[in-house]
Protein backbone atom coordinates (compact mmCIF):
# COMPACT_ATOMS: atom_id res chain seq x y z
CA UNK A 1 0.00 0.00 0.00
CA UNK A 2 1.90 3.26 -1.19
CA UNK A 3 -0.36 5.71 0.46
CA UNK A 4 0.92 9.20 -0.59
CA UNK A 5 3.78 9.53 -3.29
CA UNK A 6 4.98 12.61 -4.19
CA UNK A 7 7.85 13.17 -7.17
CA UNK A 8 10.29 13.95 -7.32
CA UNK A 9 12.20 14.21 -3.75
CA UNK A 10 14.75 16.34 -4.49
CA UNK A 11 15.16 19.30 -7.00
CA UNK A 12 17.02 22.05 -7.67
CA UNK A 13 15.75 24.91 -9.94
CA UNK A 14 17.30 28.08 -11.42
CA UNK A 15 15.40 31.31 -10.27
CA UNK A 16 13.19 31.68 -13.07
CA UNK A 17 12.34 28.22 -14.28
CA UNK A 18 9.33 26.30 -13.88
CA UNK A 19 8.07 23.19 -12.49
CA UNK A 20 5.41 20.89 -11.33
CA UNK A 21 5.02 18.21 -8.46
CA UNK A 22 3.39 15.44 -8.13
CA UNK A 23 0.69 13.83 -5.84
CA UNK A 24 -0.79 10.63 -6.01
CA UNK A 25 -2.91 9.22 -3.50
CA UNK A 26 -4.12 5.26 -3.82
CA UNK A 27 -6.82 5.34 -1.06
CA UNK A 28 -9.72 6.97 -2.45
CA UNK A 29 -9.27 10.09 -0.72
CA UNK A 30 -11.67 13.44 -1.31
CA UNK A 31 -9.41 16.06 -0.05
CA UNK A 32 -5.62 16.51 -1.06
CA UNK A 33 -3.85 19.18 0.49
CA UNK A 34 -0.41 20.81 -0.53
CA UNK A 35 2.15 22.49 2.29
CA UNK A 36 5.61 23.80 2.51
CA UNK A 37 7.67 23.91 5.74
CA UNK A 38 10.40 26.23 6.70
CA UNK A 39 11.96 26.56 9.79
CA UNK A 40 10.26 27.95 12.65
CA UNK A 41 7.35 28.37 10.79
CA UNK A 42 5.75 25.20 11.01
CA UNK A 43 3.46 23.81 7.66
CA UNK A 44 1.55 26.29 6.04
CA UNK A 45 -1.59 25.40 3.45
CA UNK A 46 -0.54 26.59 -0.04
CA UNK A 47 -3.60 25.26 -1.83
CA UNK A 48 -6.29 22.02 -1.48
CA UNK A 49 -8.81 20.72 -3.57
CA UNK A 50 -11.94 19.13 -1.77
CA UNK A 51 -12.62 16.40 -5.24
CA UNK A 52 -12.09 16.31 -8.82
CA UNK A 53 -11.57 19.33 -10.76
CA UNK A 54 -11.91 21.82 -7.62
CA UNK A 55 -9.00 23.83 -5.90
CA UNK A 56 -9.06 26.84 -3.27
CA UNK A 57 -5.99 28.58 -2.03
CA UNK A 58 -4.94 28.48 1.51
CA UNK A 59 -2.40 30.57 3.59
CA UNK A 60 0.24 31.30 0.92
CA UNK A 61 -0.99 30.54 -2.64
CA UNK A 62 1.26 33.32 -4.43
CA UNK A 63 3.88 32.02 -6.78
CA UNK A 64 1.77 28.73 -7.04
CA UNK A 65 -0.88 26.92 -9.33
CA UNK A 66 -2.46 23.43 -8.83
CA UNK A 67 -4.53 21.18 -10.61
CA UNK A 68 -6.23 17.97 -9.97
CA UNK A 69 -8.31 16.46 -13.24
CA UNK A 70 -8.42 13.14 -11.60
CA UNK A 71 -8.90 12.42 -8.26
CA UNK A 72 -6.03 10.67 -7.43
CA UNK A 73 -3.94 12.96 -8.23
CA UNK A 74 -2.46 16.77 -6.96
CA UNK A 75 -0.10 18.52 -9.04
CA UNK A 76 1.62 21.99 -7.73
CA UNK A 77 3.08 23.57 -10.06
CA UNK A 78 5.79 26.76 -9.82
CA UNK A 79 5.14 28.86 -13.25
CA UNK A 80 8.33 31.19 -12.47
CA UNK A 81 10.68 30.03 -8.77
CA UNK A 82 11.86 32.14 -6.85
CA UNK A 83 14.43 31.72 -4.17
CA UNK A 84 11.56 32.79 -1.55
CA UNK A 85 10.09 29.23 -2.62
CA UNK A 86 13.07 27.10 -1.76
CA UNK A 87 11.28 24.80 1.03
CA UNK A 88 10.13 20.92 1.62
CA UNK A 89 6.68 20.54 0.11
CA UNK A 90 4.13 17.95 1.53
CA UNK A 91 1.37 16.52 -0.18
CA UNK A 92 -1.35 15.32 2.24
CA UNK A 93 -5.09 13.30 1.38
CA UNK A 94 -7.84 12.93 3.88
CA UNK A 95 -11.40 11.45 3.93
CA UNK A 96 -14.45 13.58 3.54
CA UNK A 97 -15.90 11.95 6.42
CA UNK A 98 -14.68 10.81 9.47
CA UNK A 99 -17.41 8.09 10.00
CA UNK A 100 -16.51 5.71 13.15
CA UNK A 101 -12.81 5.58 12.72
CA UNK A 102 -10.85 7.27 15.10
CA UNK A 103 -9.19 10.38 13.26
CA UNK A 104 -5.64 10.93 12.14
CA UNK A 105 -5.48 13.85 10.24
CA UNK A 106 -3.85 13.63 7.02
CA UNK A 107 -2.12 10.45 5.49
CA UNK A 108 1.45 12.69 4.35
CA UNK A 109 3.43 11.87 1.32
CA UNK A 110 7.36 11.89 2.16
CA UNK A 111 7.90 15.14 1.14
CA UNK A 112 10.15 17.25 -1.50
CA UNK A 113 12.78 19.45 -1.31
CA UNK A 114 13.30 22.08 -3.50
CA UNK A 115 16.08 24.74 -3.62
CA UNK A 116 15.77 27.99 -5.77
CA UNK A 117 19.18 29.10 -6.90
CA UNK B 1 -3.67 35.71 14.84
CA UNK B 2 -2.02 32.39 15.52
CA UNK B 3 -4.52 29.67 15.15
CA UNK B 4 -1.57 27.26 17.05
CA UNK B 5 1.05 28.61 19.68
CA UNK B 6 4.10 26.38 20.56
CA UNK B 7 6.29 28.71 22.36
CA UNK B 8 9.41 26.03 22.89
CA UNK B 9 11.33 26.01 19.85
CA UNK B 10 13.80 23.60 21.85
CA UNK B 11 13.43 21.17 24.72
CA UNK B 12 16.26 19.15 26.13
CA UNK B 13 14.97 15.59 28.34
CA UNK B 14 17.11 13.10 30.50
CA UNK B 15 16.59 9.55 29.07
CA UNK B 16 13.58 7.75 30.78
CA UNK B 17 12.29 10.91 32.36
CA UNK B 18 8.93 12.15 31.10
CA UNK B 19 8.99 15.89 29.02
CA UNK B 20 5.70 17.88 28.25
CA UNK B 21 5.33 19.91 25.33
CA UNK B 22 3.27 22.70 25.26
CA UNK B 23 0.26 23.88 22.58
CA UNK B 24 -2.34 26.49 23.20
CA UNK B 25 -5.08 26.91 20.31
CA UNK B 26 -7.57 29.71 19.02
CA UNK B 27 -11.04 28.83 17.90
CA UNK B 28 -14.40 30.27 18.01
CA UNK B 29 -15.81 26.76 16.36
CA UNK B 30 -17.07 24.84 18.68
CA UNK B 31 -16.16 21.47 16.98
CA UNK B 32 -12.54 20.54 16.68
CA UNK B 33 -9.90 18.25 16.81
CA UNK B 34 -6.73 17.95 18.03
CA UNK B 35 -3.36 16.44 17.12
CA UNK B 36 0.43 16.27 17.61
CA UNK B 37 2.59 14.74 15.05
CA UNK B 38 6.24 13.84 15.11
CA UNK B 39 8.91 14.32 12.16
CA UNK B 40 12.49 13.04 12.71
CA UNK B 41 15.33 13.75 10.78
CA UNK B 42 14.11 11.33 8.06
CA UNK B 43 11.20 13.96 7.18
CA UNK B 44 8.62 11.87 7.48
CA UNK B 45 5.07 12.94 9.09
CA UNK B 46 4.00 10.59 12.12
CA UNK B 47 0.43 10.66 13.55
CA UNK B 48 1.28 10.38 16.77
CA UNK B 49 -2.40 11.36 18.88
CA UNK B 50 -5.89 12.97 18.80
CA UNK B 51 -8.30 14.84 20.99
CA UNK B 52 -11.67 15.65 19.49
CA UNK B 53 -13.26 19.28 21.26
CA UNK B 54 -16.19 16.43 22.60
CA UNK B 55 -14.04 13.97 24.24
CA UNK B 56 -14.12 13.84 28.24
CA UNK B 57 -10.72 12.09 28.72
CA UNK B 58 -7.61 12.68 28.00
CA UNK B 59 -6.65 10.84 24.82
CA UNK B 60 -3.53 8.30 25.62
CA UNK B 61 -1.48 6.26 22.80
CA UNK B 62 1.03 4.48 24.35
CA UNK B 63 3.52 6.89 25.94
CA UNK B 64 1.82 9.41 24.50
CA UNK B 65 -0.94 11.22 26.27
CA UNK B 66 -2.10 14.56 25.63
CA UNK B 67 -3.28 16.79 28.74
CA UNK B 68 -6.75 18.42 27.23
CA UNK B 69 -7.63 21.84 29.18
CA UNK B 70 -10.58 23.36 27.11
CA UNK B 71 -11.16 26.44 29.27
CA UNK B 72 -7.84 27.51 28.77
CA UNK B 73 -7.44 26.28 25.37
CA UNK B 74 -3.89 24.40 25.53
CA UNK B 75 -3.16 20.91 24.23
CA UNK B 76 0.27 19.74 25.82
CA UNK B 77 1.91 16.22 25.02
CA UNK B 78 2.93 14.51 27.07
CA UNK B 79 5.53 12.10 26.62
CA UNK B 80 6.35 9.42 29.26
CA UNK B 81 9.34 7.74 29.73
CA UNK B 82 11.65 9.36 27.04
CA UNK B 83 13.75 7.33 24.76
CA UNK B 84 16.49 8.73 22.33
CA UNK B 85 14.48 7.81 19.06
CA UNK B 86 11.91 10.63 20.77
CA UNK B 87 14.35 12.77 19.68
CA UNK B 88 12.61 14.57 16.52
CA UNK B 89 10.42 17.73 15.54
CA UNK B 90 6.54 17.78 17.30
CA UNK B 91 3.59 19.68 15.97
CA UNK B 92 0.18 20.81 17.30
CA UNK B 93 -2.15 20.86 14.87
CA UNK B 94 -6.01 21.39 14.97
CA UNK B 95 -8.92 20.72 12.54
CA UNK B 96 -12.09 22.77 12.73
CA UNK B 97 -15.31 20.49 12.08
CA UNK B 98 -17.13 23.37 10.83
CA UNK B 99 -14.59 23.94 7.85
CA UNK B 100 -16.11 22.05 4.25
CA UNK B 101 -11.99 21.18 3.79
CA UNK B 102 -10.99 19.92 6.92
CA UNK B 103 -7.72 21.36 6.63
CA UNK B 104 -5.35 21.03 9.08
CA UNK B 105 -3.65 24.44 10.94
CA UNK B 106 0.00 23.91 12.24
CA UNK B 107 1.95 25.43 15.28
CA UNK B 108 5.69 26.25 14.56
CA UNK B 109 7.18 23.26 16.13
CA UNK B 110 9.14 21.93 19.31
CA UNK B 111 12.66 20.42 18.34
CA UNK B 112 12.76 17.61 21.10
CA UNK B 113 16.40 15.96 22.25
CA UNK B 114 16.36 13.38 24.14
CA UNK B 115 20.02 13.10 25.93
CA UNK B 116 21.38 9.81 27.21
Amino acid sequence: NAGVTQTPKFRVLKTGQSMTLLCAQDMNHEYMYWYRQDPGMGLRLIHYSVGEGTTAKGEVPDGYNVSRLKKQNFLLGLESAAPSQTSVYFCASSYRDRGPTRDYGYTFGSGTRLTVV
Amino acid sequence: AQKITQTQPGMFVQEKEAVTLDCTYDTSDPSYGLFWYKQPSSGEMIFLIYQGSYDQQNATEGRYSLNFQKARKSANLVISASQLGDSAMYFCAMRELSGSARQLTFGSGTQLTVLP
